[in-house]
């Protein structure tokens, strides 16, 4: 069984940069051929993809965030970071950290999420 | 606006069988498999059906899932109050390179 727990400020300043962290637990980190990353909702709406982190390191982002997103991890500390620059109300949302390839290619496994708010 | 298309809500009453329907292209369902995520709402979203047809351990019968060509749908018998949920579809897209998911379906047990 995997478990994900997402940590980070809930309040970001419009056009300043959003940094999350996702700890994982249980379960291959950095070496199973998983993919692990971030998908978000907006408050009343859809799920978004934002983006994975192969265990490889090989990224794969949403295009319509690609050229302000990145997403790393740390294989020693079994943490996923999402940092996502230039903010703005658009981003607000509850960001839930997740993990697949362990039964589907989308998400097997989700974090409680973690909602973040965009204001001055 | 989501990629894939589902009906903003459905009904029905205990013991009814209820269909939800999810409408992709060629890139999305129609290339890939799908996946169902069951969300009561202010949780995180659960794996429901994947691979098209497949229950996760834990899911009861009572929940299945059928694709065919562009379209695909998740299949309730046997309506529970618990059931109440939102309920999304999912698919890799070969040209976004992940996932897109459907606007969602807002169950309600009547």
């Amino acid at each position: 069984q995997v478990h994900l727990q997402e940590s980070g400020p809930g309040l970001v300043r419009p056009s300043q940069t959003l940094s999350l962290t996702c700890t994982v637990s249980g379960g291959s980190f950095g070496s199973g051929g998983y993919y692990w990353g971030w998908i978000r909702q907006h408050p009343g709406k859809g799920l978004e993809w934002v983006g994975y982190i192969y265990d490889n390191g090989r990224t794969y982002y949403n295009p319509s965030l690609q050229s302000r997103l990145s997403i790393s991890m740390d294989t020693s500390k079994r943490q996923v970071s999402l940092r996502l620059t230039s903010v703005t109300a658009a981003d607000a949302a509850v960001y839930y950290c997740a993990a697949a390839g362990y039964i589907s290619n989308v998400a097997d496994y989700w974090g409680h999420g973690i909602l973040v708010t965009v204001s001055s | 606006q989501s990629v894939l298309t589902q009906p903003p809500s459905a009904s029905g009453t205990p013991g009814q069988w209820v269909t939800i329907p999810c409408s992709g292209g060629r890139s999305n369902v129609g290339r890939n498999v799908v996946h169902w995520y069951q969300q009561v709402p202010g949780t995180a979203p659960k794996l429901l059906i994947y691979s098209n047809d497949q229950r996760p351990s834990g899911v009861p019968d009572r929940f299945s899932g059928s694709k065919s060509g562009t379209s695909a749908s998740l299949a309730i018998s046997g309506l529970q109050s618990e059931d109440e949920a939102d309920y999304y579809c999912a698919a890799n897209d070969d040209g976004l390179n992940g996932p897109v998911f459907g606007g969602g379906t807002q169950l309600t047990v009547l």
